[in-house]
């Protein structure tokens, strides 16, 4: 059965950082791209970051590109979500969720999200 | 970024009624558009993909259409379990970009 994990969310003031990891099972993580998706409260969702099967391709939305670094580890299952410099409209829940298609592309067309994590939510806040 | 618009943005029905959502998109995107289910407090699932290809699992009562810009979902006997929000999203290029959402509510 697949199952992605995530956990690391939590309150931080402006400006501080978080990591947030996924911990995948039930298939060959290095296999597959993972994204992470995100939801403000209330409102609908929003692809932030990707990456490849291998590690060294990533893609990341403009909104986060420079302060947030997604990376993997897949002898121990897991993606990572490094953001730095935190904005009030960072907050939110964040979703890792597994590509579709296999491979070493962050991003490939056609590319679907079949299976998601429970989500972390991530607060930022003075 | 290619804009993915859905109308409405909720509805109200009845258990049984066939509802319709129509997802538009900012410009072509082939047939690379996926559905998703969101329930309050879950995480989205994966209904439909590549236009009309059902996931598995997913009841035979959602069924989807379109290409190029125009799609919709379709459901053809509205269960209570599918009262939800709604979500396209294209993957013809980056960013991946989803609809803002349709509400399905009970009337």
């Amino acid at each position: 059965e697949v199952q992605l994990v995530e956990s690391g969310g939590g309150l931080v003031q402006p400006g501080e950082s978080l990591r947030l990891s996924c911990v995948a099972s039930g298939f060959t993580l290095s296999n597959y791209a993972l994204s992470w998706v995100r939801q403000a409260p209330g409102m609908g969702l929003e692809w932030v970051s990707a990456i490849g099967g291998s590690g060294d391709r990533t893609s990341n939305a403009d909104s986060v590109r420079g302060r947030f670094i997604i990376s993997r580890d897949n002898s121990k299952n897991t993606v990572y979500l490094q953001m730095n410099s935190l904005r009030a409209e960072d907050t939110a829940v964040y979703y890792c969720a597994k590509a579709s298609q296999g491979g070493t592309y962050a991003a490939t067309r056609g590319d679907y999200f079949d299976y998601w994590g429970q989500g972390t939510p991530v607060t930022v806040s003075s | 970024d290619i804009q993915m618009t859905q109308s409405p943005s909720s509805l109200s029905a009845s258990v049984g009624d066939r509802v319709t959502i129509t997802c538009r998109a900012s410009r072509t995107i082939s047939t690379y558009l996926s559905w998703y289910q969101q329930k309050p407090g879950k995480a989205p699932k994966l209904l439909i993909h590549s236009v009309s290809s059902l996931q598995s699992g997913a009841p035979a009562r959602f069924s989807g259409s379109g290409s190029g810009t125009d799609f919709t979902l379709t459901i053809s006997s509205l269960q209570p379990e599918d009262f939800a929000t709604y979500y396209c999203q294209q993957s013809y290029t980056l960013p991946w970009t989803f609809g803002q959402g349709t509400k399905v509510e009970i009337k």
